[in-house]
């Protein structure tokens, strides 16, 4: 299985929402990641988590909120989005950062949450 | 600052030619990754090039990487309308754990 999934597909919500979106793997994979894609932009990292543990959060607000409840699942929990938020999040799983034998670090994306925050 | 860096950033092309898209990085790293991003959908690895000199193809794409002039390229051979799409380099940094993207090259491919 080398699928990454994720739900919901799309989600609309309003700006004193609380939603959360959910990303799993089954690839045995340690590191997982979310990302955010405007239209027309590279994706940008958020966040990176390595065996549960939070290794890199790119400086992102406080109104995401990573969890990794075990090793393949990932949430991000959202509260008091603004409309500028609205975008691609994408997740992602890898091997871990900490193998001694070279791997290629390739990670894996799921089909993304498309989110509209009104 | 890693800045990676595209070239050209929109490319339209006839069936049948043949072009490069370039990849240029700012620092030192080996690993580069090639995505292929359909419109509204998730990225799809293309390649992953881990060493200099690496070189790998699949059908009508192939990709390389030169870490001491931090450059990699991505060659298409007799292009098809089916290979229209965004295509992204990016670098992995930091033990991998951070990939940054290029802007990404969106790529027409005319009949």
């Amino acid at each position: 299985d080398t699928e990454v999934t994720q739900t919901p597909k799309h989600l609309v919500m309003g700006m004193t929402n609380k939603k959360s979106l959910k990303c799993e793997q089954h690839m045995g994979h340690r590191a997982m990641y979310w990302y955010k894609q405007k239209a027309k932009k590279p994706p940008e990292l958020m966040f990176v988590y390595s065996y549960e543990k939070l290794s890199i959060n790119e400086s992102v607000p406080s109104r995401f909120s990573p969890e990794c409840p075990n090793s393949s699942l990932l949430n991000l929990h959202l509260h008091a989005l603004q409309p500028e938020d609205s975008a691609l999040y994408l997740c992602a799983s890898s091997q871990d950062h900490q193998s001694r034998v070279p791997v290629s670090y390739e990670q894996y994306f799921g089909p993304g949450t498309r989110l509209t925050v009104t | 600052e890693l800045k990676v860096e595209q070239n050209p950033l929109f490319l339209s092309m006839q069936e049948g030619k043949n072009y490069t898209i370039y990849c240029n990085y700012s620092t030192t790293s080996d690993r580069l990754y090639w995505y292929r991003q359909d419109p509204g959908k998730s990225l799809e690895s293309l390649f992953v090039l881990l060493s200099n000199g690496a070189v790998k193809q699949e059908g009508r794409l192939m990709a390389s990487l030169d870490t001491k002039a931090r450059l990699s390229t991505l060659h298409i051979t007799a292009a098809v309308h089916d290979l229209s799409a965004t295509y992204f380099c990016a670098v992995g940094i930091q033990g991998a754990q951070k990939l940054v993207f290029g802007q990404g090259t969106r790529l027409t491919i005319n009949p």
